[in-house]
């Protein structure tokens, strides 16, 4: 089945930090989602990024689909930002084909 | 986009009982689905609920471990039986939206088997 890999596991910034995360995938694509996991377990859908750039105020997000890789911009950080970041894809092209997660970005922003 | 709402919230329970937790969707939606998350760890599909016959369960999960109902587009619940310990997860409803691409999540169920 696909494979989802996301890097690095953990990450601890300064408040005001850049970071970039990393999801790369084993087979092809045609649904990429980036989810934020709150300390309280919500998980909260950041962007759906199939392919292409999108952007949402300190956030952004690039996936090129033909290299298998997504990445997660976060700048100006801020103490909220911590949490886990998932990247998730569909493992196949149907919309009913499952979603699967990969293992999650720790991000811990020291104030 | 689609409000998700789970209860219970937080329970403890004792090893060797059962505990159904409810999702309520706030619109109809095509796809629901049951992930567990144990601590530390990242999220694992439990099951497809499909609306009006069986879950489809994925490798590892069992029908009688882990039985789905969904009764109607907007509501499921999952039930978690004979518990043990190791059952100690967060349990997430999530749902696909109409246009098939974006999910979303409620806010989980988590349970601490003792």
């Amino acid at each position: 089945g696909i494979q989802v890999e996301q890097s690095p596991p953990d990450l601890i910034l300064q408040e005001g930090a850049n970071s970039t995360l990393r999801c790369n995938f084993s087979d092809s694509v045609n649904n990429l989602q980036w989810f934020h996991q709150n300390p309280w377990g919500q998980l909260i859908n950041l962007f759906y990024i199939p392919s292409g750039t999108k952007q949402n105020g300190r956030l952004s997000a690039t996936t090129v689909a033909t290299e298998r890789y997504s990445l997660l911009y976060i700048s100006s950080s801020q103490t909220t930002d911590s949490g886990v970041y998932f990247c998730a894809v569909r493992a196949g092209y149907s919309s009913a084909s499952k979603i699967i997660f990969g293992s999650g970005t720790r991000l811990s922003i020291r104030p | 986009s689609a409000v998700i709402s789970q209860k219970p919230s937080r329970d403890i329970c004792q090893r060797g009982t059962s505990l159904t937790i409810q999702c309520q969707v706030d619109s109809q939606v095509t796809m629901m689905f049951w992930y567990r998350q144990q601590p530390g760890q990242s999220l694992t599909l439990i099951a497809t609920a499909n609306q009006g016959s069986e879950a489809t369960y994925e490798s590892g999960f069992v029908i009688d471990k882990f039985p789905i109902s969904r009764p109607n587009l907007t509501f499921s619940t999952l039930t978690v039986s004979n518990m043990s310990p190791e059952d100690s997860s967060i349990y997430l409803c999530s749902a696909q939206g109409a246009a098939g691409n974006t999910i979303y999540f409620g806010e989980g169920s988590w349970l601490t088997v003792v």
